[in-house]
C-alpha cells in the first residue's frame, strides 16, 4: 500500500513570500489532516477535511493559511504571505474515516524555512 | 495547562535498561490514546494503541489510567534502535462526536547508550 505523499520535502522561501504544499492521501482514505510541527514541539492540527469538507479549521491561521482538498482525494495548504514564525515541518496525515480508534497515517512533511 | 503533558527528556539510558514515559491529558473527553514514535528529521509513526485495561506489543507495554487522565509506555530491554522521540498522543470528541481531533504531547526523546 503506497503511503501519504507529500511535496516538496524541502522549501526555503524569505518572509512576506508565499508558499504552497501538496499532499495526496493513502487511496480511499477519506480524511486528510494537515499538521504543523515546530522544532521541539509536537504535531499541532491545522485543519481536517472529511472528502471534500472541511470539519475543523480552528487552529488554521486563516489571515494567512488556507487549504483545499476540491475533488475529495489530493489537498493543498497554502501561506501568503508568510511569517518568520511559520518555520516548521507541515506534515500531512489520513485515515479511512476518522474514526476515533483509527490511527493517521502521516507522510515524510515538508521542511519549510523563512529567512 | 497544555492538554497533554509529557516530560520532554531527554533520557538517557545504556542498552538493556528498562525505561518508563509518562503523560497526563486534561480532557476528559479524551476517546482514544495512543503512542507514535518518531525518529529524527522522520514522520511520526504508531508504534501502539493504549487501553484502558493494558497492553504489551514485545518489549512495549502501554497502560491507560482514565480515573486520573494517565497514560504510560514502558520499554524493556531497550535497544539502540528504540533510540527516537515518543509521542503520548490523545483522541478527543469534537462537535457532539461529529468529528475526533488527535492531541500530541510534545514528545519525550530518549536516546539509548551502548
Amino acid at each position: 500500500e503506497a503511503g501519504v505523499a507529500q511535496s516538496p520535502r524541502y522549501k526555503i522561501i524569505e518572509k512576506r513570500q508565499s508558499v504552497a504544499f501538496w499532499c495526496n492521501p493513502i487511496s480511499g482514505h477519506a480524511t486528510l489532516y494537515w499538521y504543523q510541527q515546530i522544532l521541539g514541539q509536537g504535531p499541532k492540527l491545522l485543519i481536517q477535511f472529511q472528502n471534500n469538507g472541511v470539519v475543523d479549521d480552528s487552529q488554521l491561521p486563516k489571515d494567512r493559511f488556507s487549504a483545499e482538498r476540491l475533488k475529495g482525494v489530493d489537498s493543498t495548504l497554502k501561506i501568503q504571505p508568510a511569517k518568520l514564525e511559520d518555520s516548521a515541518v507541515y506534515l500531512c496525515a489520513s485515515s479511512p474515516t476518522g474514526t476515533a480508534s483509527q490511527p493517521q497515517h502521516f507522510g515524510d512533511g515538508t521542511r519549510l524555512s523563512i529567512l | 495547562r497544555k492538554e497533554v503533558e509529557q516530560d520532554p527528556g531527554p533520557f538517557n539510558v545504556p542498552e538493556g535498561a528498562t525505561v518508563a514515559f509518562n503523560c497526563t491529558y486534561s480532557n476528559s473527553a479524551s476517546q482514544s490514546f495512543f503512542w507514535y514514535r518518531q525518529d529524527c528529521r522522520k514522520e511520526p509513526k504508531l508504534l501502539m494503541s493504549v487501553y484502558s485495561s493494558g497492553n504489551e506489543d514485545g518489549r512495549f507495554t502501554a497502560q491507560l489510567n482514565r480515573a486520573s487522565q494517565y497514560i504510560s509506555l514502558l520499554i524493556r530491554d531497550s535497544k539502540l534502535s528504540d533510540s527516537a522521540t515518543y509521542l503520548c498522543v490523545v483522541n478527543i470528541r469534537m462537535y457532539g462526536g461529529a468529528t475526533n481531533k488527535l492531541i500530541f504531547g510534545t514528545g519525550t526523546l530518549l536516546a539509548v547508550q551502548p
